[in-house]
């Protein structure tokens, strides 16, 4: 089965540390991961896929088949940062997300 | 392009009426996909198609029917609305075979008393 764990509804950290937000999955076949990103009242937009291994407004994530996550990671927090992080699974034809972690940057 | 575009942006019912949820697309996308979004649930898949004529369903589907007659669109029904189908509703699509992300429309936010 198809299943996209984020463990953490919230995670609040202060401007210019370090973030992770954590992503675990299950899936049997070769699976492809995305995190998106949602800010206040907008639509979802992608931030990065495993397959590009890029770094999109700081943010990096590592596709660990052995431990099956994908967490993202963030050096220096921002408080632009702040919004809610989506991990998703594309297996077949269906992508399923996880329930989604909000990020709350303090100043 | 619009993109993947939605109709309505807010709807009220009340319990017991029914509504479609219009999507669209203009990519020429087989793949697209309904989701709903709740807090502390995330996204979860409603129905999704694969191409025009076939559908199928995702993990919540009950109380929704879906239809896809041609590629570009895909309506969502509620045929007897329930508040329990209170929500925020995404449509998506991709092209199929493609490694890019999932497009997605900007949302309809339903509300059923």
């Amino acid at each position: 089965a198809q299943r996209v764990t984020q463990p953490e509804k919230l995670l609040s950290v202060f401007k210019g540390a370090p973030v992770e937000l954590k992503c675990n999955y299950s899936y049997s076949g070769s699976p492809e991961l995305f995190w998106y990103v949602q800010y206040s009242r907008q639509r979802l937009q992608l931030l990065l896929r495993h397959i590009s291994r890029e770094s999109i407004k700081g943010f990096t994530a590592d596709l660990n088949k052995g431990e099956t996550s994908f967490h993202l990671k963030k050096p220096f927090a921002q408080e632009e940062d702040s919004a809610m992080y989506y991990c998703a699974l594309r297996g077949g034809f269906k992508t399923i997300f996880g329930a989604g972690t909000r990020l709350f940057v303090k100043a | 392009n619009a993109g993947v575009t939605q109709t309505p942006k807010f709807q009220v019912l009340k319990t017991g009426q029914s509504m479609t949820l219009q999507c669209a697309q203009d990519m020429n996308h087989e793949y697209m996909s309904w989701y709903r979004q709740d807090p502390g649930m995330g996204l979860r898949l409603i129905h999704y198609s694969v191409g025009a004529g076939i559908t199928d369903q995702g993990e919540v589907p009950n109380g929704y029917n879906v239809s896809r007659s041609t590629t570009e669109d895909f309506p969502l029904r509620l045929l007897s609305a329930a508040p329990s189908q209170t929500s925020v509703y995404f449509c998506a699509s991709i092209k199929a075979g493609s490694t890019d992300t999932q497009y997605f429309g900007p949302g309809t936010r339903l509300t059923v008393l």
